[in-house]
């Protein structure tokens, strides 16, 4: 079965430190990659995406991952954060088969806390 | 620790039917879960969070007495989509809150085609 991991169960960051979050799946064809950040009490907020094109993405507040194709990782940076950034961080995998695809598989989340 | 389970996985059903999801955690209770619901080729969409003993709160724009959610207990939350079309054909999933000092966890999802 396709499965992603996330390596860092709970992170712990001062303010303006750098960021990276692991983000690592088992699927060897073609994908579509998301993280997702979830604030206390709130709903899951779509951070960034990667469909096709720069393996380098851009998501909202200052957040960037990285698509390494080789390496089947996908991992999360942000070169300094705010304490208003501590979340729980998920990343999720949907196979690409072209005109479909697969189910949405997450990963186990990391839990980001930064010290003011 | 801390497993969602949803249920079913996949299933199929005709135009017109009603079809019931299923979501539990397994080893916590939650008060809170979440309703998701996946259109081809984009991010999850939040349809409505499920709140125990009382009614969900649903996003703009999805129909409450199409998508009917239950949290009878701390454990158990329930989908069910009425009258299936097949536009309803989508990828559901739920998630659940561990606790505030904790974090969330998601189902395995639900893979619902309308024939």
């Amino acid at each position: 079965a396709q499965s992603v991991s996330q390596h860092n169960h709970h992170v712990i960051l001062s303010e303006a430190a750098s960021l990276e979050l692991g983000c690592n799946y088992s699927y060897g064809g073609t994908v579509n990659l998301f993280w997702y950040v979830q604030y206390p009490g709130q709903h899951l907020q779509l951070l960034l995406k990667y469909f096709s094109g720069d393996p380098l993405v851009k998501g909202i507040k200052g957040f960037e991952a990285e698509f390494i194709k080789s390496k089947f990782s996908f991992n999360l940076r942000k070169p300094s954060v705010q304490w208003s950034d501590t979340a729980e961080y998920f990343c999720a995998v949907v196979e690409n088969y072209g005109g479909s695809q697969g189910n949405l598989i997450f990963g186990k989340g990391t839990k980001l806390s930064v010290k003011p | 620790g801390a497993v969602v389970s949803q249920h079913p996985s996949r299933v199929i059903c005709k135009s017109g039917t009603s079809v019931k999801i299923e979501c539990r955690s397994l080893d916590f209770q939650a008060t809170t879960m979440f309703w998701y619901r996946q259109f081809p080729k984009q991010s999850l969409m939040l349809m409505a969070t499920s709140n125990e003993g009382s009614k969900a709160t649903y996003e703009q724009g999805v129909e409450k007495d199409k998508f009917l959610i239950n949290h009878a207990s701390l454990t158990l939350s329930t989908l069910t989509v009425t009258s299936a079309h097949p536009e309803d054909s989508s990828f559901y999933i739920c998630s659940a809150e561990r606790g505030p000092n904790y974090g969330y966890t998601f189902g395995s999802g639900t893979r619902l085609t309308v024939v």
